[in-house]
């Protein structure tokens, strides 16, 4: 167990609906990421939060935001979504801005009808 | 040039046997270089990283091999037992200042089954 908790576990909704995923760091860690894992296209990273404040950015989509809030938890929203946002969404937490180690949460499954 | 190949997709060994993954970069900011084990159903996990001022890091069976001047490092696992049974991600990232920090660009995975 990382000690990153990821909510909910599987996610089933259907074409252009909206969804928002959570995420609970580690105790202490400041730093969230969001990965996207797809058998076509691997685990890509999407954004990375640092105590409240966006890092960077990765192949994140227009339709997709994300925030950090003042507790340090984090949420993916995803809007009208496609068959194609079909994936694992993976979150994952780390002490600093600059540190390397990132510990993964278990997922949340997102399956678009 | 923010690629990082592995191979191969898949690997099959026998128990006792050394498992090997490699990984091929383009991006020279990359200077972290980080693996991942993952279970069906589970996140990543760590298993050993790695940065360039070294050739070589071993913890217990895992080690990995880095060759700054081919751009290219590898996975070696030693005694390989079916509970290693897994998927494995080799993963980079560039250093730190810069804006793309802490993103980590992985490879495909490559899917080890070890038989008993």
């Amino acid at each position: 167990d990382s000690g990153v908790t990821q909510t909910p576990k599987h996610l089933i909704t259907a074409t252009g609906q909206r969804v928002t995923l959570r995420c609970s760091p580690r105790s202490g860690d400041l730093s969230v990421y969001w990965y996207q894992q797809s058998l076509d296209q691997g685990l890509q990273f999407l954004i990375h939060y640092y105590n409240g404040e966006e890092r960077a950015k990765g192949n994140i989509l227009e339709r997709f935001s994300a925030q950090q809030f003042p507790d340090l938890h984090s949420e993916l929203n995803l809007s009208s979504l496609e068959l194609g946002d079909s994936a694992l969404y993976f979150c994952a937490s780390s002490v600093g801005p600059i540190t390397d180690t990132q510990y993964f949460g278990p997922g949340t499954r997102l399956t678009v009808l | 040039q923010q690629q990082v190949k592995q191979s191969p997709q898949s690997l099959i060994v026998q128990k006792g046997g050394i498992s090997i993954i490699n990984c091929a970069y383009e991006n020279t900011a990359f200077d972290y270089f980080p693996w991942y084990q993952q279970f069906p159903g589970k996140g990543p996990a760590l298993l050993i990283a790695i940065r360039p001022d070294v050739s070589e890091k071993k913890e217990g069976r895992f080690t990995i091999s880095f060759n700054k001047s081919a751009k290219q490092f590898s996975l070696h696992i030693m005694d390989s037992q079916p509970g290693d049974s897994a998927t494995y991600f080799c993963a980079a990232s560039p250093n730190a200042g810069g804006t793309s920090y802490g993103k980590l660009t992985f490879g495909q995975g490559t899917i080890l089954t070890v038989h008993p």
